[in-house]
């Protein structure tokens, strides 16, 4: 079926450094996606949305860009910090209803 | 408003045992849903709900799964029978169904373990 995946599993980086997250979606109906982190024993928080008619979206230290063409999807993350080791999921969804995760990725930031 | 609330935060049964969790979504989101989760892995949806009706369910769903939201606020999900396989995290999230905002947010969740 359709799915949603992450090329690295790992990522680990210094502190201030840029990381970035990729992810690869094979839903061409897809239409709205999201990145969130996930701590520990908590559940996934909301870090950044963007819906199909952008290929760019800026938050505060995350960008996140999608490249329909590809079904590949972005997360940068500007002068990475400790408190941002965490796993990070992309989900996805045609048309606003269930959200499809792919397996995630494990940040590692070292002081 | 304090976000989506899980119940209980964990729970130890033993196999053979029914159990129950509950979740308060967000209050003016109408549509709510459950994923479980085990280590390593992404949620994987289970049901969602719009108001009160069960929009659709997972083939992962087997029928020892029940799960209602009987007034459109808060639902429970009940697992019948518990068998140790069912020991992972389960997640509820609600959004709203909303042309500028979503939401998408999630809960802390449940750790079920059967013994």
């Amino acid at each position: 079926g359709e799915s949603v995946g992450l090329h690295l599993p790992t990522l680990s980086v210094q502190e201030g450094d840029n990381s970035i997250i990729n992810c690869a979606y094979s839903n061409s109906a897809s239409d709205y996606f999201i990145w969130y982190k996930q701590e520990s024993g908590k559940g996934p928080q909301f870090i950044i949305d963007i819906r199909s008619n952008m290929d760019k979206r800026q938050g505060q230290r995350v960008t996140v860009l999608l490249n329909k063409t590809v079904k590949h999807l972005s997360l940068q993350i500007a002068a990475t910090q400790p408190g941002d080791s965490a796993v990070y999921f992309c989900a996805e969804t045609p048309s606003y209803g269930k959200l499809t995760f792919g397996q995630g990725t494990i940040l590692t930031v070292h002081p | 408003d304090t976000g989506v609330s899980q119940n209980p935060r964990h729970k130890i049964t033993k196999r053979g045992q029914n159990v129950t969790f509950r979740c308060d979504p967000i209050s003016e989101h109408n549509r709510l849903y459950w994923y479980r989760q085990t280590l390593g892995q992404g949620p994987e949806f289970l049901t969602y709900f719009q108001n009160e009706a069960q929009l659709e369910k997972s083939r992962l769903l087997s029928d020892r799964f029940s799960a209602e939201r009987p007034k459109g606020s808060f639902s429970t999900l009940e697992i019948q029978r518990t068998e140790q396989g069912d020991s992972a995290m389960y997640l509820c999230a609600s959004s709203l169904l909303d042309r500028d905002n979503y939401g998408y947010t999630f809960g802390s969740g449940t750790r079920l373990t059967v013994v």
